[in-house]
């Protein structure tokens, strides 16, 4: 199955600093690379996400990356602001064959 | 709400019981998922079905038990076999990106 993992597990930033996940998988089948946000309490929601035919997307202050040759996803954050602190995982995907998130990264905004 | 539904929202179940957590979807996925979630953890899979009448145990499926009668619906049992039942379970259908229920929140006691 699809061993995921995230880095790093815990990250502090300055309100107006930029953030950066990186979401590492084994899966070289995957070709679908989402990354979701969990708010204290609430169920994770999609923030952004991409193909495997695409290496690059970008939404207002946050965009993805792909490696798919090296098997890697980025989520880039920038002008952090504290509304953006929360758990952050990545769960890639093969066409829904097993929907595995990875370990979830914590992200707080200091002001 | 987001067209996926759990309830209910907390439950309280004493030691030795079975209890069943509903989830109902009207998004017309076929694809459906449980997963546990405990304070300050990442989301383990419990169960997932691609499809009525067919489902696949996930990576703690001991103690757990569902089933798949529905398109719309994939419920799932807290067993009596389950050593630490207590904790946040989500339910979540997908085409492509997965949509979350609220979450049921179950105490034993």
């Amino acid at each position: 199955g699809e061993n995921v993992e995230q880095h790093p597990s815990t990250l502090s930033v300055q309100e107006g600093d930029s953030a950066v996940i990186k979401c590492t998988y084994s899966d070289s089948a995957s070709n679908y690379f989402p990354w979701y946000k969990q708010e204290l309490g609430k169920r994770p929601q999609l923030i952004i996400d991409i193909r495997s035919n695409v290496g690059e997307k970008k939404d207002q202050r946050i965009a993805v990356t792909l490696n798919k040759t090296a098997k890697h996803f980025s989520l880039h954050i920038t002008e952090t602001q504290p509304e953006d602190s929360a758990v952050y995982f990545c769960a890639p995907d093969n066409y829904g064959q097993n929907f595995v998130f990875g370990p979830g990264t914590r992200l707080s905004v200091l002001p | 709400d987001g067209g996926i539904t759990q309830s209910p929202k907390y439950l309280f179940r004493k030691e030795g019981q079975n209890v069943t957590l509903s989830c109902e979807q009207n998004l017309n996925h076929d694809a459906m998922y449980w997963y546990r979630q405990d304070p300050g953890q990442g989301l383990r899979l419990i169960y997932y079905s691609q499809i009525v009448n067919d489902f696949q145990k996930g990576d703690i499926a001991e103690g757990y038990s569902v089933s798949r009668e529905k398109k719309e619906s994939f419920p799932l049992t807290v067993t009596s076999a389950q050593k630490n039942p207590t904790a946040f379970y989500l339910c979540a259908s997908s085409n492509t990106e997965a949509f979350f229920g609220q979450g049921t929140r179950l105490t034993v006691v």
